[in-house]
């Protein structure tokens, strides 16, 4: 099982761009690559997934090598709003899935 | 559309006392999981259900216990309360179990025991 290790917590300002990356050296082929939030007394809620290269949607985009041993979360001009837990998260089956301890993302005004 | 949907939001248990925390969804979704969060710390599965009939032990079921009479209710029980059994408990469902399958949580249940 794919572990993954992502730093505990980050600060940026309103309006800048975010880069969180999260390390996967041991992914396994069939894994994907996905990334939850999760705002306090709340649920996670899916972001962004992907397997390699770039996805982008409506509020994120995910950079993912072609070794696929990291990927980075980017999210454009960040708000107030965004500020909340991070999770990065790698495996085949949802069952199988380790959330850490997730990057805590502060944003200032 | 409700999607997932939790009760109690919020529960005091003294030890030794049982309950269950209810989940329901309605998006025909195959298959269903319950969590735990403690306070600073990534979700740790209990049970997971993979179809009406059909349950298995995640990574801390012990005292816990689940059932899946339907596709839509799956139900967590704890039986004789304790203290390490406080934590905030989240439901989940998917479609499918692959990890592409985005996984749609509850709003949680804040249990204390005491």
């Amino acid at each position: 099982l794919a572990k993954t290790t992502q730093p505990i917590s980050m600060d940026s300002y309103e309006g800048q761009e975010v880069n969180i990356t999260c390390s996967h050296n041991n992914i396994a082929t069939n894994d994907y690559i996905t990334w939850y939030q999760q705002f306090p007394s709340q649920g996670p809620r899916f972001i962004i997934q992907g397997y390699k290269t770039k996805v982008t949607n409506e509020v994120a985009s995910l950079f993912i090598p072609a070794d696929r041993k990291s990927s980075t979360l980017s999210l454009p001009r960040v708000s107030l709003s965004d500020t909340a837990v991070y999770y990065c998260l790698v495996g085949e089956s949802n069952y199988q899935l380790i959330w850490g301890a997730g990057t805590k993302l502060i944003i200032k005004p | 559309n409700a999607g997932v949907t939790q009760t109690p939001k919020f529960r005091i248990l003294k030890i030794g006392q049982s309950m269950t925390l209810q989940c329901t969804q309605d998006m025909n979704h195959n298959y269903m999981y319950w969590y735990r969060q403690d306070p600073g710390m990534g979700l740790k599965l209990i049970y997971y259900s993979v179809g009406a009939g059909i349950t298995d032990k995640g990574e801390v079921p012990n005292g816990y216990n689940v059932s899946r009479s339907t596709t839509e209710d799956f139900p967590l029980r704890l039986e004789l309360a304790a203290p390490s059994q406080t934590s905030v408990y989240f439901c989940a469902s998917s479609y499918q179990d692959r990890s592409n399958e985005k996984l749609f949580f509850g709003s949680g249940t804040q249990l204390s025991v005491l």
